[in-house]
């Protein structure tokens, strides 16, 4: 299993709601990522967990809440967003945190309303 | 200050036609990564280079890493349709480090 599945594929919400965004991989990797993309833009990283541990959070609002359960899954709370929010949310995991090459999932496409 | 200069931001060219897509650093980096995203998908690893100097071909696509590891070029040769997609270079400043990306390329080949 070389995938990296994100659930749900669309989400709509209005700005009041509270919504998790999925992540399961299966390939035993202990590094798993939040990106956020832009239309037509590179994906911006927003938090790494490195053996179940945040590592990296890139100034991100407290409005986005990540959460790794176990190594095999990475969760990422939503709540009270606006709608510039609005974009596609990518999950990636790698091997370990100390090599780059991510293997990305086909990420949630979130509208904001 | 943008660490990783791609250009050219939009490429529009006929099937058949060759291109070639760069990506820029003043920057040392221990590896450059290439993906291509489709419309509503993630980014999928085309390959990786590591070594200054290396050449990697993966069929009509040509992908070459510096001498000093701070530049990477992809050369696609007699470009199709199923090319269209963005084209972003990634990479890693030492091991251990997020990735960086560069801005992105939209290509759009037409028939």
């Amino acid at each position: 299993d070389t995938e990296v599945t994100q659930t749900p594929k669309h989400l709509v919400m209005g700005m009041t709601n509270k919504k998790s965004l999925k992540c399961e991989q299966h390939m035993g990797h202990r590094a798993m990522y939040w990106y956020k993309q832009k239309a037509k833009k590179p994906p911006e990283l927003m938090f790494v967990y490195s053996y179940e541990k945040l590592s990296i959070n890139e100034s991100v609002p407290s409005r986005f809440s990540p959460e790794c359960p176990n190594s095999s899954l990475l969760n990422l709370h939503l709540h009270a967003l606006q709608p510039e929010d609005s974009a596609l949310y990518l999950c990636a995991s790698s091997p370990w945190s100390r090599t780059t090459l991510n293997t990305f999932g086909s990420g949630t496409r979130l509208t904001v309303v | 200050t943008q660490l990783l200069e791609q250009s050219p931001q939009f490429l529009s060219i006929q099937e058949g036609e060759n291109l070639t897509v760069y990506c820029n650093s003043s920057s040392v980096f221990s590896s450059l990564q290439w993906y291509r995203q489709e419309p509503g998908e993630g980014p999928v690893l085309l390959v990786t280079v590591v070594t200054g100097g290396e050449v990697k071909k993966l069929k009509r696509l040509t992908f070459q890493f510096g001498d000093a590891r701070k530049d990477s070029s992809l050369h696609i040769t007699a470009a199709q349709p199923g090319d269209t997609g963005l084209y972003l270079c990634a990479g890693a400043r030492q091991a251990g480090t997020a990735l960086i990306f560069g801005k992105g390329t939209t290509l759009s080949v037409s028939s």
